[in-house]
């Protein structure tokens, strides 16, 4: 089944306890992204990659990093979390540009 | 930067009537998408825009693109209960490698 995984779906942590959110798609996509929603502000993109081992920053790309080691995966470290963080997360990969995008089932980070 | 709103954020209908939801966008681009996210889950796409005139329709749900308006439209026809959810716009950046999204509409039909 053609998909998008994220791991863990639900994090609490602490502030400055460094931690990965995996996302993996089996679709070949060359392009994926990482956003994160909010109330009242919709999704807003954080970082995305076009091909392993480019990358670039979205909207709200503080705090945040990434890489794209192998087309499949595309990680996202919050290297000391804060709890302006905590958040939904959703991973998502596309084909091509300007193709429909897939989402992952989301990740709920909360830091305490 | 590329701007996009949505209107009305809250919608609140009965069952059986229509209404539409309006996305604006504020720069050019020719490629919009509908998505819709229940309560908890993830995002589905509902449909894909990809020239000025293109009208797509799924079941109750009819969307256009006016690319000259920059405006989009979300037709909702004889609502039913299972159309609750939160429906986003999202518009293509030139480069094709950033989706913007509007806040989002929450609706809310009821028997």
């Amino acid at each position: 089944e053609a998909q998008v995984t994220q791991n863990p779906r639900y994090l609490i942590t602490v502030t400055g306890k460094k931690l990965t959110v995996t996302c993996s798609q089996n679709m070949n996509h060359e392009y994926m992204s990482w956003y994160r929603q909010d109330p009242g502000l919709g999704l807003r993109q954080i970082y995305y990659s076009m091909n392993v081992e480019v990358t670039d920053k979205g909207d709200v790309p503080e705090g945040y990093k990434v890489s794209r080691k192998e087309k499949r995966n595309f990680p996202l470290i919050l290297e000391s979390p804060s709890p302006n963080q905590t958040s939904l997360y959703f991973c998502a990969s596309r084909g091509f540009p300007h193709a429909e995008q897939f989402f992952g089932p989301g990740t709920r980070l909360t830091v305490l | 930067e590329l701007k996009v709103e949505q209107n009305p954020l809250f919608l609140s209908m009965q069952e059986g009537k229509n209404y539409t939801i309006y996305c604006n966008y504020s720069t050019t681009s020719d490629r919009l998408y509908w998505y819709r996210q229940d309560p908890g889950k993830s995002l589905e796409s509902l449909f894909v825009l990809l020239s000025n005139g293109a009208v797509k329709q799924e079941g109750r749900l009819m969307a256009s693109l006016d690319t000259k308006a920059r405006l989009s439209t979300l037709h909702i026809t004889a609502a039913v209960h299972d159309l609750s959810a939160t429906y986003f716009c999202a518009v293509d950046g030139t480069s094709g490698s950033r989706l913007t999204f509007g806040e989002g509409t929450q609706l809310t039909v009821n028997p």
